[in-house]
Parts: C-alpha cells; sequence; structure tokens
C-alpha cells in the first residue's frame, strides 16, 4: 500500500515569505507527526495530531509555525516569515494509533526547506 | 541533559562482520519504549526494531537485535552479518509513557560505513 506522502519534496524561498508544506498519511493512521531534522542532527518534535485536533504542539519554536488537519487526514506545516534557521528537511510521520504496546510511526521522505 | 545519547558519530565495519551501535538514555518514567531507525541517504526513515521498558526479552528482528540493560539504561542495536546495504545513518529513539506524550526523542545518530 502507499506509504506516508510529502510535497513537495525541496522548497527553496527567500527569507521573509510564507511556505505550506503538505503531509498525507497512511490511509486509516489516525495519528500524525511532525518533526524538523537539521543537517547532522536527530529529527525533533514538532507537533503531532491525533484525528484533527492539535494533541500537542510544544515542540513548535514560535508563533511563525503552524499546522493544520482539517478532516483527519491530510495536514499542512504552515511558516511565516521565514527565517536562514528555518532551514531544514521537514519529516512527516503517521501511526494506526497512538496507544499501544508498539507504535511505530511510518515516515515519509521529507521535505527539504532551504531559506535563502 | 539529553534524553538519547549516540556517542558514536561514525562507524567502520566489515562486510559479513557483527557491529554494536551504542545508545544510552534518561528516563524517570518507568514506561517507555524504545526505537531504532536508519535513515540511507535518500533520507526515509525505515523503522528497524522496537523495545518494550517491560519486555523481558531482548528484541529481535532478522539481523538486527536489541541489547537492552535497563539498569545500565541502555538499548544498544546489533547488526549481524553486515551487508552493504546497511551503510546508513542510524538513529536511537524513546517514546516515553503517557505523560511524555507519543511524540518520539531521538538521538543525534551513528553513521555507519560497512566496508567491502
Amino acid at each position: 500500500g502507499a506509504g506516508v506522502s510529502q510535497t513537495p519534496s525541496n522548497k527553496v524561498t527567500e527569507k521573509g515569505k510564507y511556505v505550506e508544506l503538505r503531509c498525507d498519511p497512511i490511509s486509516g493512521h489516525t495519528a500524525l507527526y511532525w518533526y524538523r531534522q537539521s543537517l547532522g542532527q536527530g529529527p525533533e518534535f514538532l507537533i503531532y495530531f491525533q484525528g484533527t485536533g492539535a494533541a500537542d504542539d510544544s515542540g513548535l519554536p514560535n508563533d511563525r509555525f503552524f499546522a493544520v488537519r482539517p478532516e483527519g487526514s491530510v495536514s499542512t506545516l504552515k511558516i511565516q516569515r521565514t527565517e536562514r534557521g528555518d532551514s531544514a528537511v521537514y519529516l512527516c510521520a503517521s501511526s494506526p494509533r497512538t496507544s499501544g504496546r508498539n507504535n511505530e510511526q511510518f515516515f515519509g521522505p521529507g521535505t527539504r526547506l532551504t531559506v535563502l | 541533559a539529553q534524553k538519547i545519547t549516540q556517542t558514536q558519530p561514525g562507524m567502520f565495519v566489515q562486510e559479513k562482520e557483527a557491529v554494536t551501535l551504542d545508545c544510552t538514555y534518561d528516563t524517570s518514567d518507568p514506561s517507555y519504549g524504545l526505537f531504532w531507525y536508519k535513515q540511507p541517504s535518500s533520507g526515509e526513515m525505515i523503522f528497524l526494531i522496537y523495545q518494550g521498558s517491560y519486555d523481558q526479552q531482548n528484541a529481535t528482528e532478522g539481523r538486527y537485535s536489541l541489547n537492552f540493560q535497563k539498569a545500565r539504561k541502555s538499548a544498544n542495536l546489533v547488526i549481524s552479518a553486515s551487508q552493504l546495504g546497511d551503510s546508513a545513518m542510524y538513529f536511537c529513539a524513546m517514546r516515553e509513557g503517557r505523560r511524555g506524550g507519543n511524540m518520539l526523542t531521538f538521538g543525534g545518530g551513528t553513521r555507519l560505513m560497512v566496508k567491502p
């Protein structure tokens, strides 16, 4: 079956611009996660959704970052007034549930964001 | 304090030999899960193996096994019979119990290079 997909795969923008990154999770997965991976580092948690609601947004670095999941499936990560420090790979993951013994998260290929 | 520590930035291993990638963790939550992911140069995170904090036996998945030493708070990944395709970044991650939410906390990763 289809895995997690993310679009675009690459995004180059200028400082101060607005960007949207899209994540299409595995069908039927109720939980969706966003992570950010800077060069040479491990992914860092940003936000996760259970259904349509953001269950935990404690990882969002500031109020320039926002994410939505209006119908409980596709999610969009929105970054306003981008800064050069926002350059990173943004990873999306989904899982069938948020509880349970082995709550494996399935990751997408990521969107590489470059802010010039 | 770092929640997940991977002390080996890079490792070499000869093809067909076994290799151990180190991971130590820090949590006060009695219920947690430990994950290992592989990230090849393509960028996608691939789930390898999971160990629950209450599991009595070390997890195994094919050529992957997890050397879980709870008292030492270590969860080392052992790859047996290394293959050239094992060359990649490897990340250890932890999900803490309900109080910690459902996100994964990742270590900084270890780059494994398999020599022919």
